[in-house]
C-alpha cells in the first residue's frame, strides 16, 4: 500500500515566521511531488511541484525534495495569517493515480 | 482565468438512488479525473479518464460508479446505488497533458450527503 504521510498538526506559527511542513512517501517509484493549499470546505489549490533532489523557491514558498530519504517538506516564509489551512502533501508514480496526505493544519497567528 | 466547474455544488439523495455528478473541464484540456474526500479524511484518487477511456481507477472505483464523457465539454461521475459511505465531497479536475508531471486543475467539488 502506497503511502503518504504527513504530520496532521496544528502547527502554529507567528505572523511573519517561517512555517516548515513536512511529508514522507513509501514508493521508492514516485516521480512528482506537489503541494495543495485546501481551505475548509474548499478545494485543493496547487502551491507548488518539484521533481528533482535539491530545492525549488516560488515566492514565499521552497519545496524540497529528498528522494533519498523519501522526504518533501515546503517552508513558508513570511508567514501570514491568510496561510491558514491544511496543506496537502501529494505523490504520483508513473501514472495518473495521485496519492495524498491527510494534510498539516497550519494557523498563523496575527 | 479558465476553471473547473462543477454542477451542483451540493446533492441531497436517499440511499439507493443514482446520482449523477457533472464537471465541466477546463476547455483545452484532454484528461479528466474524479477525487473524493470524506469529511475530515484524505482526498482519494477515484479514476483518470483519457480519449473516451478509463486509464486508470482506484480500488474504490467499483461497478457501481461509471464515467463518461457524454459531449465535447461535459464530464460525468454516476454513482448507480448510492450507499450512506458515498457521502464525501466528489473534485473533479483535469489537466492538459497527461503523465506523472502534469498539473491537475480541481473544481470546487461537489457535496454529496446520502441519507
Amino acid at each position: 500500500q502506497k503511502e503518504v504521510e504527513q504530520n496532521s498538526g496544528p502547527l502554529s506559527v507567528p505572523e511573519g515566521a517561517i512555517a516548515s511542513l513536512n511529508c514522507t512517501y513509501s514508493d521508492r517509484g514516485s516521480q512528482s511531488f506537489f503541494w495543495y493549499r485546501q481551505y475548509s470546505g474548499k478545494s485543493p489549490e496547487l502551491i507548488m511541484f518539484i521533481y528533482s533532489n535539491g530545492d525549488k523557491e516560488d515566492g514565499r514558498f521552497t519545496a524540497q525534495l529528498n528522494k533519498a530519504s523519501q522526504y518533501v517538506s515546503l517552508l513558508i516564509r513570511d508567514s501570514q495569517p491568510s496561510d491558514s489551512a491544511t496543506y496537502l502533501c501529494a505523490v504520483r508514480g508513473g501514472g495518473f493515480k495521485t496519492i495524498f496526505g491527510a494534510g498539516t493544519r497550519l494557523f498563523v497567528k496575527a | 482565468e479558465p476553471e473547473v466547474t462543477q454542477t451542483p455544488s451540493h446533492q441531497v439523495t436517499q440511499m439507493g438512488q443514482e446520482v449523477i455528478l457533472r464537471c465541466v473541464p477546463i476547455s483545452n484540456h484532454l484528461y479528466f479525473y474524479w477525487y473524493r474526500q470524506i469529511l475530515g479524511q484524505k482526498v482519494e484518487f477515484l479514476v483518470s479518464f483519457y480519449n473516451n477511456e478509463i486509464s486508470e481507477k482506484s480500488e474504490i472505483f467499483d461497478d457501481q460508479f461509471s464515467v463518461e464523457r457524454p459531449d465535447g465539454s461535459n464530464f460525468t461521475l454516476k454513482i448507480r446505488s448510492t450507499k450512506l459511505e458515498d457521502s464525501a465531497m466528489y473534485f473533479c479536475a483535469s489537466s492538459e497533458v497527461g503523465g506523472p508531471g502534469e498539473t491537475q486543475y480541481f473544481g470546487p467539488g461537489t457535496r454529496l450527503l446520502v441519507l
